[in-house]
């Protein structure tokens, strides 16, 4: 089975400074994408970034990138210029493809890292 | 376009009653789950759907059922609540081979 680990429950920072925040996972397959989904107060979950394991080139999405180390199993979010509205929990996610069948496509989830932004 | 739409919002129930939280999407999405979120455990997967008619179990199917006659309802039945049912559910919806998981914006529910 699957597992997505995120080994740092709290992280903070200050505004406009970078933090990165790490995910490792564990999976014998080859072909996978990895997603970091952000949930602020609100509860609602919110899609950041994803990122192809086909891919070599890492994911950039504004402010947000990942370093994506296939080998390694890991996954980290790097957060640029951070901003008082990224505080939030952040959770790490891996799903096969939906190749067929029930067992592919479902996301599992990392235990999620809170974020702290300091003004 | 609505996305994922939960109801209700938040719940209170007393230990062993029964109940279905709903769940409704209208982007056409075959891929339907629900998940549950406790502290310190991030989001554990209850049930999951591929389309009308077929579910299939996640890591923590137990207490929990679902249907999927449509292909944009799949509701979750509590059957007889229990506290350690106490969480907050999402519901989610996703398409094609490699779709993003849409989330709903979750139902709180307490058992006392």
């Amino acid at each position: 089975a699957q597992t997505v680990t995120q080994s740092q429950p709290e992280m903070s920072v200050q505004e406009a400074e970078t933090v990165t925040l790490s995910c490792t996972y564990d999976t014998s397959e080859s072909d996978y994408y990895l997603f970091w989904y952000k949930q602020p107060p609100s509860r609602q979950m919110i899609l950041v970034i994803r990122q192809e394991a086909y891919k070599q080139q890492n994911a950039t999405e504004n402010r947000f990138s990942v370093n994506f180390q296939k080998a390694a199993k890991s996954f980290s979010l790097k957060i640029s210029d951070s901003q008082l509205g990224d505080a939030a929990m952040y959770f790490c996610a891996y799903r096969l493809p939906n190749a067929g069948g029930t067992s592919y496509g479902k996301l599992t989830f990392g235990q999620g890292t809170i974020l702290t932004v300091h003004p | 376009n609505a996305g994922v739409t939960q109801t209700p919002k938040f719940q209170v129930l007393k230990t062993g009653q029964s109940m279905t939280l709903q769940c409704a999407q209208d982007m056409n999405h075959e891929y339907m789950s629900w998940y549950r979120q406790d502290p310190g455990m991030g989001l554990r997967l209850i049930h999951y759907s591929v389309g009308a008619g077929i579910t299939d179990q996640g890591e923590v199917p137990n207490g929990y059922n679902v249907s999927r006659s449509t292909t944009e309802d799949f509701p979750l039945r509590l059957l007889s609540a229990a506290p350690s049912q106490t969480s907050v559910y999402f519901c989610a919806s996703s398409w094609g081979l490699a779709g993003t998981w849409f989330f709903g914006p979750g139902t709180r529910l307490t058992v006392l």
